[in-house]
């Protein structure tokens, strides 16, 4: 089945312990991209990526770090998380034509 | 720079009225334009999707989009509203010049009455 895979999907944790959301797609898609949804504010790119060893900053990357070493991962990490991190974040990955495919959330909240 | 509107934060229907969600874009070049949906606790999944040709196109769920290129729009319409279709609905325009990604509206949540 074609999917993308997020964990954790709920994590709370504390103010400036190091953290790694982890995500995995099984389509071989070479753009991926990391979200956070908000209310009121939508979904707002964080960083995505077009193939292994490339990526790039969204609309919203302070605070954020990724990696692409292999096509199927794209885990976003925050080095030292805030309390204005607490978010749903999403992993998408698309084909050429940009349709994307999401996983399921992750809820970060950070005390 | 591509940039997708969605004019309405809320929309309120009753169960079983017509719906139209609004959208409209902006890109320099004919898009590729889509609906998402993301139903409560869930992630997003695709209503449907518009490359090229008809302008009318069928999705998931008994949902339609029009593609108007003259108004910049890609509006979402269903002619019977189900209480199952409360959620959050999303336009997006891709890709963003060549990166393949696509940039998403901010949402219109749809409320059904009974």
């Amino acid at each position: 089945e074609a999917q993308v895979t997020q964990n954790p999907r709920y994590l709370i944790t504390v103010t400036g312990k190091k953290l790694t959301v982890t995500c995995s797609q099984n389509m071989n898609h070479e753009y991926m991209s990391w979200y956070r949804q908000d209310p009121g504010l939508g979904l707002r790119q964080i960083y995505y990526s077009m193939n292994v060893e490339v990526t790039d900053k969204g609309d919203v990357p302070e605070g954020y770090k990724v990696s692409r070493k292999e096509k199927r991962n794209f885990p976003l990490i925050l080095e030292s998380p805030s309390p204005n991190q607490t978010s749903l974040y999403f992993c998408a990955s698309s084909f050429e034509d940009g349709e994307a495919f999401f996983g399921q959330g992750t809820r970060l909240t950070v005390v | 720079a591509q940039s997708v509107t969605q004019p309405d934060i809320h929309i309120t229907v009753s169960e079983g009225a017509s719906l139209e969600l609004r959208c409209n874009y902006s890109y320099g070049a004919t898009p590729y334009l889509f609906w998402y949906v993301q139903s409560p606790g869930q992630g997003l999944q695709l209503l449907l999707k518009y490359f090229s040709g008809d302008t009318l196109v069928q999705g998931i769920k008994g949902f339609e989009a029009e593609f108007k290129r003259s108004q910049s729009s890609f509006n979402l319409r269903k002619p019977s509203v189900h209480w199952s279709d409360a959620a959050e609905y999303f336009c997006a325009v891709g890709p963003r010049g060549g990166s393949y990604i696509p940039t998403f509206g901010r949402g219109t949540s749809l409320i059904v009455h009974p």
